[in-house]
Protein backbone atom coordinates (compact mmCIF):
# COMPACT_ATOMS: atom_id res chain seq x y z
CA UNK A 1 0.00 0.00 0.00
CA UNK A 2 1.01 3.56 -0.83
CA UNK A 3 2.02 6.04 2.35
CA UNK A 4 1.21 9.59 1.72
CA UNK A 5 1.68 12.40 4.22
CA UNK A 6 1.61 15.72 3.72
CA UNK A 7 2.99 18.41 5.98
CA UNK A 8 2.20 20.74 7.76
CA UNK A 9 -1.32 19.64 9.12
CA UNK A 10 -2.36 23.73 9.36
CA UNK A 11 -0.88 26.43 7.62
CA UNK A 12 -2.28 30.31 8.76
CA UNK A 13 -0.86 32.58 6.33
CA UNK A 14 -0.98 36.50 6.06
CA UNK A 15 -2.32 37.69 3.11
CA UNK A 16 0.38 37.97 0.31
CA UNK A 17 2.61 35.65 1.91
CA UNK A 18 4.01 32.34 -0.07
CA UNK A 19 2.85 29.56 0.66
CA UNK A 20 4.34 25.63 0.37
CA UNK A 21 2.60 22.46 1.40
CA UNK A 22 4.57 19.29 0.82
CA UNK A 23 3.23 15.74 -0.03
CA UNK A 24 5.62 12.32 0.44
CA UNK A 25 4.90 9.03 -0.56
CA UNK A 26 6.22 5.43 -0.08
CA UNK A 27 5.96 3.80 -3.74
CA UNK A 28 6.99 4.90 -6.89
CA UNK A 29 3.96 6.01 -8.84
CA UNK A 30 2.52 7.03 -12.28
CA UNK A 31 0.80 10.46 -11.50
CA UNK A 32 0.00 12.56 -8.14
CA UNK A 33 -3.21 14.82 -7.68
CA UNK A 34 -3.38 17.82 -5.82
CA UNK A 35 -7.01 18.65 -4.86
CA UNK A 36 -8.31 21.87 -3.00
CA UNK A 37 -11.33 21.28 -0.54
CA UNK A 38 -13.55 24.03 0.58
CA UNK A 39 -15.82 24.93 3.64
CA UNK A 40 -19.29 23.12 2.59
CA UNK A 41 -17.19 20.45 1.25
CA UNK A 42 -16.73 20.34 -2.55
CA UNK A 43 -13.32 18.68 -3.81
CA UNK A 44 -11.98 20.31 -7.43
CA UNK A 45 -8.69 18.80 -8.80
CA UNK A 46 -6.06 21.35 -9.33
CA UNK A 47 -3.30 19.51 -10.79
CA UNK A 48 -2.11 16.40 -12.15
CA UNK A 49 1.86 15.99 -12.74
CA UNK A 50 3.50 13.31 -13.60
CA UNK A 51 6.93 14.93 -14.13
CA UNK A 52 8.30 18.63 -13.30
CA UNK A 53 6.37 21.40 -13.09
CA UNK A 54 2.77 22.85 -13.58
CA UNK A 55 1.82 26.24 -13.07
CA UNK A 56 -2.20 27.61 -12.71
CA UNK A 57 -2.77 31.20 -11.82
CA UNK A 58 -0.55 31.55 -8.76
CA UNK A 59 -0.92 27.85 -8.26
CA UNK A 60 3.03 26.34 -8.80
CA UNK A 61 3.03 22.52 -8.48
CA UNK A 62 6.08 20.60 -8.66
CA UNK A 63 7.30 16.92 -8.67
CA UNK A 64 10.30 14.75 -8.00
CA UNK A 65 9.82 11.07 -8.68
CA UNK A 66 13.15 10.27 -7.51
CA UNK A 67 12.63 12.05 -3.85
CA UNK A 68 9.17 10.26 -4.10
CA UNK A 69 8.16 14.21 -3.31
CA UNK A 70 5.94 16.86 -4.58
CA UNK A 71 5.28 20.43 -3.22
CA UNK A 72 2.13 22.97 -3.73
CA UNK A 73 3.27 26.80 -3.72
CA UNK A 74 1.01 29.46 -3.90
CA UNK A 75 2.00 32.64 -4.64
CA UNK A 76 0.80 35.99 -3.16
CA UNK A 77 -1.79 34.24 -1.12
CA UNK A 78 -5.53 35.10 -0.58
CA UNK A 79 -7.95 35.41 2.07
CA UNK A 80 -9.83 33.15 -0.90
CA UNK A 81 -6.90 30.51 -0.89
CA UNK A 82 -8.11 29.35 2.19
CA UNK A 83 -9.32 25.88 1.99
CA UNK A 84 -7.94 22.45 2.79
CA UNK A 85 -5.15 20.95 0.48
CA UNK A 86 -5.09 17.02 -0.62
CA UNK A 87 -2.39 15.10 -2.50
CA UNK A 88 -3.23 11.91 -3.70
CA UNK A 89 -1.54 9.02 -5.25
CA UNK A 90 -2.68 5.71 -7.24
CA UNK A 91 -2.19 2.50 -4.55
CA UNK A 92 0.66 0.54 -5.30
CA UNK A 93 -0.02 -1.06 -8.58
CA UNK A 94 -3.50 0.37 -8.77
CA UNK A 95 -5.02 2.45 -11.57
CA UNK A 96 -6.44 6.00 -10.91
CA UNK A 97 -9.45 4.78 -10.20
CA UNK A 98 -7.59 3.15 -6.69
CA UNK A 99 -6.10 6.08 -4.62
CA UNK A 100 -4.20 7.20 -1.66
CA UNK A 101 -4.72 10.59 0.12
CA UNK A 102 -2.98 12.64 2.57
CA UNK A 103 -5.01 13.62 5.09
CA UNK A 104 -4.99 17.34 3.58
CA UNK A 105 -3.15 20.29 4.60
CA UNK A 106 -5.68 23.19 6.06
CA UNK A 107 -4.62 26.60 4.81
CA UNK A 108 -6.26 29.68 6.51
CA UNK A 109 -5.20 33.01 4.61
CA UNK A 110 -5.65 36.15 7.08
CA UNK A 111 -6.44 39.24 5.65
CA UNK B 1 -22.19 18.50 -18.97
CA UNK B 2 -23.34 18.04 -15.66
CA UNK B 3 -20.00 16.33 -14.02
CA UNK B 4 -20.82 13.96 -11.66
CA UNK B 5 -24.39 14.04 -9.78
CA UNK B 6 -24.61 12.51 -6.79
CA UNK B 7 -27.86 12.06 -4.23
CA UNK B 8 -28.74 12.37 -1.64
CA UNK B 9 -27.17 15.58 -0.48
CA UNK B 10 -28.00 14.94 2.92
CA UNK B 11 -29.50 11.55 4.79
CA UNK B 12 -30.57 10.50 8.48
CA UNK B 13 -30.91 6.46 8.66
CA UNK B 14 -31.51 4.60 11.57
CA UNK B 15 -29.30 1.74 12.35
CA UNK B 16 -30.18 -1.30 10.43
CA UNK B 17 -32.10 0.73 7.55
CA UNK B 18 -31.05 0.28 3.60
CA UNK B 19 -30.62 2.88 1.71
CA UNK B 20 -28.54 3.52 -1.76
CA UNK B 21 -26.64 6.66 -3.01
CA UNK B 22 -26.72 7.76 -6.39
CA UNK B 23 -23.56 8.38 -8.70
CA UNK B 24 -24.22 9.54 -12.37
CA UNK B 25 -21.00 11.30 -14.50
CA UNK B 26 -22.23 12.07 -17.92
CA UNK B 27 -18.03 12.39 -19.16
CA UNK B 28 -17.94 8.60 -20.43
CA UNK B 29 -15.13 7.34 -17.53
CA UNK B 30 -14.18 4.69 -17.24
CA UNK B 31 -13.00 5.07 -13.70
CA UNK B 32 -15.56 5.27 -10.99
CA UNK B 33 -15.09 5.29 -7.11
CA UNK B 34 -16.44 5.83 -3.68
CA UNK B 35 -14.66 7.18 -1.09
CA UNK B 36 -15.77 8.37 2.44
CA UNK B 37 -14.43 11.23 4.43
CA UNK B 38 -13.90 11.57 8.40
CA UNK B 39 -12.37 13.87 10.85
CA UNK B 40 -9.06 12.98 11.16
CA UNK B 41 -8.85 10.03 8.44
CA UNK B 42 -8.60 11.73 5.23
CA UNK B 43 -10.60 10.47 2.13
CA UNK B 44 -10.51 6.47 1.95
CA UNK B 45 -11.47 4.54 -0.77
CA UNK B 46 -14.98 2.28 -0.16
CA UNK B 47 -15.03 0.46 -3.96
CA UNK B 48 -14.25 1.74 -7.44
CA UNK B 49 -14.46 0.49 -10.78
CA UNK B 50 -12.61 0.97 -14.06
CA UNK B 51 -15.70 -0.45 -16.12
CA UNK B 52 -18.85 -1.50 -16.35
CA UNK B 53 -18.95 -4.93 -14.75
CA UNK B 54 -15.94 -4.26 -12.90
CA UNK B 55 -15.77 -3.47 -9.89
CA UNK B 56 -13.23 -3.93 -6.69
CA UNK B 57 -12.94 -3.32 -2.86
CA UNK B 58 -10.91 -0.16 -1.64
CA UNK B 59 -9.57 0.01 2.09
CA UNK B 60 -12.69 0.53 3.70
CA UNK B 61 -15.53 -2.34 2.29
CA UNK B 62 -17.37 -3.86 4.93
CA UNK B 63 -20.70 -2.80 4.86
CA UNK B 64 -21.16 -1.77 1.35
CA UNK B 65 -22.03 -2.75 -2.24
CA UNK B 66 -21.09 -1.44 -5.51
CA UNK B 67 -22.66 -2.42 -8.95
CA UNK B 68 -21.30 -1.13 -12.77
CA UNK B 69 -24.04 -1.84 -15.00
CA UNK B 70 -23.30 0.96 -17.26
CA UNK B 71 -20.54 3.43 -17.45
CA UNK B 72 -23.16 6.04 -16.39
CA UNK B 73 -23.84 4.64 -13.08
CA UNK B 74 -22.42 3.73 -10.07
CA UNK B 75 -24.21 3.51 -7.04
CA UNK B 76 -23.29 2.72 -3.63
CA UNK B 77 -25.48 0.49 -1.11
CA UNK B 78 -25.70 0.56 2.16
CA UNK B 79 -27.05 -2.73 3.14
CA UNK B 80 -27.26 -2.63 7.04
CA UNK B 81 -26.30 1.15 8.80
CA UNK B 82 -24.39 1.18 11.47
CA UNK B 83 -23.78 4.22 13.45
CA UNK B 84 -19.80 3.62 12.80
CA UNK B 85 -20.83 4.82 9.13
CA UNK B 86 -21.77 8.04 9.67
CA UNK B 87 -19.72 10.25 7.55
CA UNK B 88 -19.83 11.97 4.43
CA UNK B 89 -19.79 10.00 0.74
CA UNK B 90 -17.80 11.24 -2.39
CA UNK B 91 -18.14 9.76 -6.04
CA UNK B 92 -15.26 10.29 -8.12
CA UNK B 93 -14.86 9.55 -11.66
CA UNK B 94 -12.15 9.89 -14.61
CA UNK B 95 -10.39 9.07 -17.19
CA UNK B 96 -6.87 7.18 -16.93
CA UNK B 97 -3.75 10.07 -17.09
CA UNK B 98 -6.70 12.85 -16.41
CA UNK B 99 -8.38 15.02 -14.07
CA UNK B 100 -10.38 13.38 -11.17
CA UNK B 101 -14.21 15.09 -10.96
CA UNK B 102 -16.09 14.46 -7.64
CA UNK B 103 -19.45 15.01 -6.85
CA UNK B 104 -20.73 17.37 -4.50
CA UNK B 105 -20.64 14.79 -1.29
CA UNK B 106 -23.55 13.27 0.50
CA UNK B 107 -23.63 13.71 4.37
CA UNK B 108 -24.63 10.41 6.00
CA UNK B 109 -25.49 10.53 9.75
CA UNK B 110 -26.80 6.74 11.23
CA UNK B 111 -28.66 7.07 14.32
Amino acid sequence: KNEVEQSPQNLTAQEGEFITINCSYSVGISALHWLQQHPGGGIVSLFMLSSGKKKHGRLIATINIQEKHSSLHITASHPRDSAVYICAVPNYGGSQGNLIFGKGTKLSVKP
Amino acid sequence: NAGVTQTPKFQVLKTGQSMTLQCAQDMNHEYMSWYRQDPGMGLRLIHYSVGAGITDQGEVPNGYNVSRSTTEDFPLRLLSAAPSQTSVYFCASSTSGNTIYFGEGSWLTVV
